[in-house]
């Protein structure tokens, strides 16, 4: 059974602060990892991804991925009221035409206040 | 543009009265996937499909149908709609076979099922 977890929240965090996002996963065959947004009654946007172990970075966002520890997170730099939301954090595990698929944590809600 | 699509976008319907959830993509994607979310439970996929004609259950498939006789449309069929099937449903789509294994979600469809 594969999972991925993450704390419910809510987060509160200073506007300007770095907002720190946690994920834990039990499948150790996960390859990929996801970070998506979500607001209030919308859809899902992507933010970032990331399969390799280390840091990735892109704009404000630095997504981090330790696989021995099964562990991703995303870092958020000088947030912003805007950045309130809810944070999905997906796993993927490839297996060549098997039956896979995303696997979605229950999200993070994030909230920045100014 | 680039997007997915879905129709309608708001429904209310009665117990057994069959309906469909359309959902098209015009990025010429092999993958598309039907997730449901729900207060406290998160994203969870319903069926997927790897290409036309290639469909799959998801973690969630009981009560639901769908179909991928081309690849741009996969839509999502409840024969004989229950209140527990109140949801919003999305409709996502990704290019199989890259690492990156994005998902794009269209606007999402809210069911009441009275």
């Amino acid at each position: 059974q594969k999972e991925v977890e993450q704390n419910s929240g809510p987060l509160s965090v200073p506007e300007g602060a770095i907002a720190s996002l946690n994920c834990t996963y039990s499948d150790r065959g996960s390859q990929s990892f996801f970070w998506y947004r979500q607001y209030s009654g919308k859809s899902p946007e992507l933010i970032m991804f990331i399969y390799s172990n280390g840091d990735k970075e892109d704009g404000r966002f630095t997504a981090q991925l330790n696989k021995a520890s099964q562990y991703v997170s995303l870092l958020i730099r000088d947030s912003q009221p805007s950045d309130s939301a809810t944070y999905l954090c997906a796993g993927y595990m490839y297996s060549g035409g098997g039956a896979d698929g995303l696997t979605f944590g229950k999200g993070t809600h994030l909230i920045i206040q100014p | 543009e680039a997007q997915v699509t879905q129709n309608p976008r708001y429904l209310i319907t009665v117990t057994g009265k069959k309906l469909t959830v359309t959902c098209s993509q015009n990025m010429n994607h092999e993958y598309m996937s039907w997730y449901r979310q729900d207060p406290g439970l998160g994203l969870r996929q319903i069926y997927y499909s790897m290409n036309v004609e290639v469909t799959d259950k998801g973690d969630v498939p009981e009560g639901y149908k769908v179909s991928r006789k081309e690849k741009r449309n996969f839509p999502l069929i409840l024969e004989s709609p229950s209140p527990n099937q109140t949801s919003l449903y999305f409709c996502a789509s990704s290019l199989q076979g890259t690492t990156s294994y994005e998902q794009y979600f269209g606007p999402g469809t809210r069911l009441t099922v009275t």
